[in-house]
């Protein structure tokens, strides 16, 4: 059985480019979760969908970030432009129930440095 | 606010000890708590689970408390080994107030380091 399926897994980018990174969730998993990983901040929760529908986007830090789930297999984050301070390593998590706290499957992360 | 705070400071111990991770919470009650293990390079891994009303939990080696009055858990490993070395998270459920919504809420983390 798949797990989470993230790509790529390293992207490298100059400031000022778009860039957009990829999620394809287990199977039957009905939760999707974007996570940012920094030393200084830890795991920090970007926006999570239920059944495809974006259900918290709180964490998004400002409009240059968005993401969309146009299906259950598969979502993408975006950051346009993209800025030195986005350098992190990107998560995408998956969890079987429809709550923002059920037990969460993570994939290999998105590590994204922004020159 | 409320806050959770691990132990920023590597823990080295011997193989065959007992490892003792703590995961402290402030100004929340939150109903359950998670634990997950991040190796170097990739996401974090679901270990256990320990709801508000059970005190311990375990798992082969694994053993973790919840005290809901000194707002802490401690997650042990027991007859530590090379290969538990890595970074150890703790998750509450908090409520979100400005949206109304439930979220995992991590901790940073401590990082293991179990030499033979």
């Amino acid at each position: 059985d798949a797990g989470v399926i993230q790509s790529p897994r390293h992207e490298v980018t100059e400031m000022g480019q778009e860039v957009t990174l990829r999620c394809k969730p287990i199977s039957g998993h009905n939760s999707l979760f974007w996570y940012r990983q920094t030393m200084m901040r830890g795991l920090e929760l970007l926006i999570y969908f239920n059944n495809n529908v974006p259900i918290d986007d709180s964490g998004m830090p400002e409009d240059r970030f968005s993401a969309k789930m146009p299906n259950a297999s598969f979502s993408t984050l975006k950051i346009q432009p993209s800025e030195p301070r986005d350098s992190a390593v990107y998560f995408c998590a998956s969890a079987r129930g429809s709550r923002g706290t059920d037990t969460q499957y993570f994939g290999p992360g998105t590590r994204l440095t922004v020159l | 606010s409320q806050k959770i705070e691990q132990n920023s400071e590597a823990l080295n111990i011997q193989e065959g000890k007992t490892a003792t991770l703590t995961c402290n919470y402030t100004n929340y009650s939150p109903a359950y708590l998670q634990w997950y293990r991040q190796d170097p390079g990739r996401g974090p891994v679901f270990l256990l689970l320990i709801r508000e009303n059970e005190k311990e939990k375990r798992k082969e080696r694994l053993k973790v408390t919840f005290d809901t009055t000194l707002k802490q858990s401690l997650f042990h490993i027991t007859a530590s080994q090379p290969a538990d070395s890595a970074t150890y998270l703790c998750a509450l459920d908090m409520w979100a107030m400005n949206t109304g919504f439930q979220k995992l809420v991590f901790g940073t983390g401590t990082r293991l380091l179990v030499s033979p």
